[in-house]
């Protein structure tokens, strides 16, 4: 079984400039998660999705983030404009549901902006 | 208030030896969910243990078991036999809420020694 799959692996871009994150998912889990792992932090939930609704982006900067995930399966996390202190590493996750006690997570998108 | 608390930033640890990573929660809630995640120098979270706040017995999965101490609020990761692969960074997490919000602490980064 795929596990999740996230692109790119590793993005460097200058500030001001925007930048896209994908996320596929595993294949029949609805519940979807991103994530913002500072160095040396744990991760913080930026939102999560059930199938193709946001249930949860308190945590989401959406002056200058958005995402969406059409067709409820996978996803995209836009900035616009990068800032300094978006550099992070990003992680997607996804669950069979909310309840269900384990997220898969993917490898995560480090992003550098200078 | 922070939700979740792991005040050893690092252990070390021999070779076949148990060790006991801490881990303290701050909740109000009656139903919630207590996690474990280790992540190695790659990147990807990787989930080993749960437990839920209504479970009487201490979770166990392989080497791991968690020590849960309700009226301490702590949830305890103890390995034993470690294994010079464990070493990495590990995360206590906790899931409360009616809409399943997800807390990461800052986690500890666990080395073993040959």
């Amino acid at each position: 079984e795929a596990g999740v799959v996230q692109s790119p692996r590793y993005k460097i871009i200058e500030k001001k400039q925007p930048v896209a994150f994908w996320c596929n998912p595993i294949s029949g889990h609805n519940t979807l998660y991103w994530y913002l792992q500072n160095l040396g932090q744990g991760p913080e939930l930026l939102i999560r999705y059930e199938n193709e609704e946001a249930v949860d982006d308190s945590q989401l900067p959406k002056d200058r983030f958005s995402a969406e995930r059409l067709k409820g399966v996978d996803s995209t996390l836009k900035i616009q404009p990068a800032e300094l202190g978006d550099s992070a590493v990003y992680l997607c996750a996804s669950s069979l549901q909310s309840t269900y006690n384990e997220q898969f997570f993917g490898p995560g998108t480090r992003l550098t902006v200078l | 208030a922070q939700k979740i608390t792991q005040t050893q930033p690092g252990m070390f640890v021999q070779e076949k030896e148990a060790v006991t990573l801490d881990c303290t929660y701050d909740t109000s809630d009656q139903s919630y969910g207590l996690f474990w995640y280790k992540q190695p120098s790659s990147g990807e979270m990787i989930f080993l243990i749960y437990q839920g706040s209504y479970d009487e017995q201490n979770a166990t999965e392989g080497r791991y078991s968690l020590n849960f101490q309700k009226a301490r609020k702590s949830a305890n990761l103890v390995i034993s036999a470690s294994q010079l692969g464990d070493s990495a960074m590990y995360f206590c997490a906790m899931r409360e809420g009616p809409f399943y919000q997800f807390y990461f602490g800052t986690g500890t980064s666990l080395t073993v020694i040959p």
